[in-house]
């Protein structure tokens, strides 16, 4: 067990829909990570926060958005979804942006979009 | 930008010894992580190594070459339950995210 939680751990939607994935990190961690996992494919970074900030942008597109919250519980939001989508979103913390090298992990959710 | 390579397949046998290489291409270079991922499971750090040379962890080794832009993932003794994707990931200057290969799927055989 890392100590990251992710939620919900499935997600079935249809096209055209808004999700929410919420992801709290390791407790001492400031920096969440978002990743998406699509089938056989490696991790696409898509954003990082670090205390509430956002840090870095990768690959994300325009209709996915996110946040991290005093409480540095992060959420990330996916509008408009497509049959692409379909993939498991990973959350990960680190204690910085300095250590990001080493990141922890949840257990991820999986989103099917029909 | 930044590129990494790793084999899509590695085959080794139980009780043997198997390296998983990793080259890459970055516009700037911190160091190079080491992440295991079982199916239908979340990726786990393994080792990170930021300076030329061997870093052991167990039966599990890293090497780092910056000046040939290469490492590798080493595996000693291996175990049934090492079966499972290797992704080498990369941590740019100036960044503080990783950037992940596509990965090394092991399978151990008896």
């Amino acid at each position: 067990d890392s100590g990251v939680t992710q939620t919900p751990k499935h997600l079935i939607t249809a096209t055209g829909q808004r999700v929410t994935l919420r992801c709290s990190p390791r407790s001492g961690d400031l920096s969440v990570y978002w990743y998406q996992q699509s089938l056989d494919q490696g991790l696409q970074f898509l954003i990082q926060y670090y205390n509430g900030e956002e840090r870095a942008k990768g690959n994300i597109l325009e209709r996915f958005s996110a946040q991290q919250f005093p409480d540095l519980h992060s959420e990330l939001n996916l509008s408009s979804l497509e049959l692409g989508d379909s993939a498991l979103y990973f959350c990960a913390s680190s204690v910085g942006g300095g250590r990001s090298y080493e990141q922890y992990f949840g257990p991820g959710t999986r989103l099917t979009v029909t | 930008g930044q590129s990494l390579e790793q084999p899509s397949e590695v085959t080794a046998v139980e009780g043997a010894i198997v390296q998983i290489n990793c080259t890459y291409q970055t516009s700037g270079f911190y160091g190079l992580s080491w992440y295991q991922q079982h199916d239908g499971g979340a990726p786990t750090f393994l080792s990170y190594n930021a300076l030329d040379g061997l870093e052991e962890t167990g039966r599990f080794s890293s090497f780092l070459s910056r000046s040939d832009s290469y490492g590798y993932l080493l595996l000693q003794e291996l175990q049934m339950k090492d079966s499972a994707s290797y992704f080498c990931a990369v941590r740019e200057g100036g960044a503080n995210n990783l950037f992940f290969g596509t990965g090394t799927r092991l399978t151990v055989i008896p």
